[in-house]
């Protein structure tokens, strides 16, 4: 059973709008999530986090959403450019060591129009 | 700084054969960690390390073996390879408790299991 979701496999944006990238969660004892960006044929790169302590975490164009009821939280960039076009998993951890690893969402492939 | 390097980039196999993958960081970090990514699935923990002597299972470790002897080098061996371990293997690794858990990445080996 998946514990990390995402639902939409792909997103289509036009460049200078905002882009939302959605995940969902069910294991209640994540307690730190973070967003990587993948580019085909590399690893994915750290993008942002959030710890649960926060609702909110921003860093330049890029803003994370946690929503702890709810269990969802979201990436907003804005404004979107070209090269944003890429894959994007939500990940999340029990520990904020991450000692026992991350688990991983499927991820959403955005794609950013000019 | 040269980061995660992982050798080799690309790999054919035949069934049964054995192989080692090899994942080397030059970070002095202390936790390290092998996934696996499949076409359409988000990265799965195979085995992960938090120290020198020290390798923990993680959500798909069957058919893997791992060994940690010095904090540099994290190598994955299949002992037996099947087709059903062709796939991307990510190795990664993190500073530790001291940080929360961003994740360094290396590029990436293709392995295909005839």
């Amino acid at each position: 059973d998946q514990q990390v979701k995402q639902n939409s496999p792909s997103l289509s944006v036009q460049e200078g709008r905002i882009s939302i990238l959605n995940c969902d969660y069910t294991n209640s004892m994540f307690d730190y999530f973070l967003w990587y960006k993948k580019y085909p044929a590399e690893g994915p790169t750290f993008l942002i986090s959030i710890s649960s302590i926060k609702d909110k975490n921003e860093d330049g164009r890029f803003t994370v959403f946690l929503n702890k009821s709810a269990k969802h939280l979201s990436l907003h960039i804005v404004p979107s450019q070209p090269g944003d076009s890429a894959v994007y998993f939500c990940a999340a951890s029990a520990s904020v060591s991450g000692a026992d690893g991350l688990t991983f969402g499927k991820g959403t492939h955005l794609i950013i129009q000019p | 700084n040269a980061g995660v390097t992982q050798t080799p980039k690309f790999q054919v196999l035949k069934t049964g054969q054995s192989m080692t993958l090899q994942c080397a960081q030059d970070m002095n970090h202390e936790y390290m960690s092998w996934y696996r990514q499949d076409p359409g699935m988000g990265l799965r923990l195979i085995h992960y390390s938090v120290g020198a002597g020290i390798t923990d299972q993680g959500e798909v470790p069957n058919g893997y073996n791992v060994s940690r002897s010095t904090t540099e080098d994290f190598p994955l061996r299949l002992l037996s390879a099947a087709p059903s371990q062709t796939s991307v293997y990510f190795c990664a690794s993190s500073y530790g408790a001291a940080s929360y858990n961003e994740q360094f990445f290396g590029p990436g080996t293709r392995l295909t299991v005839l």
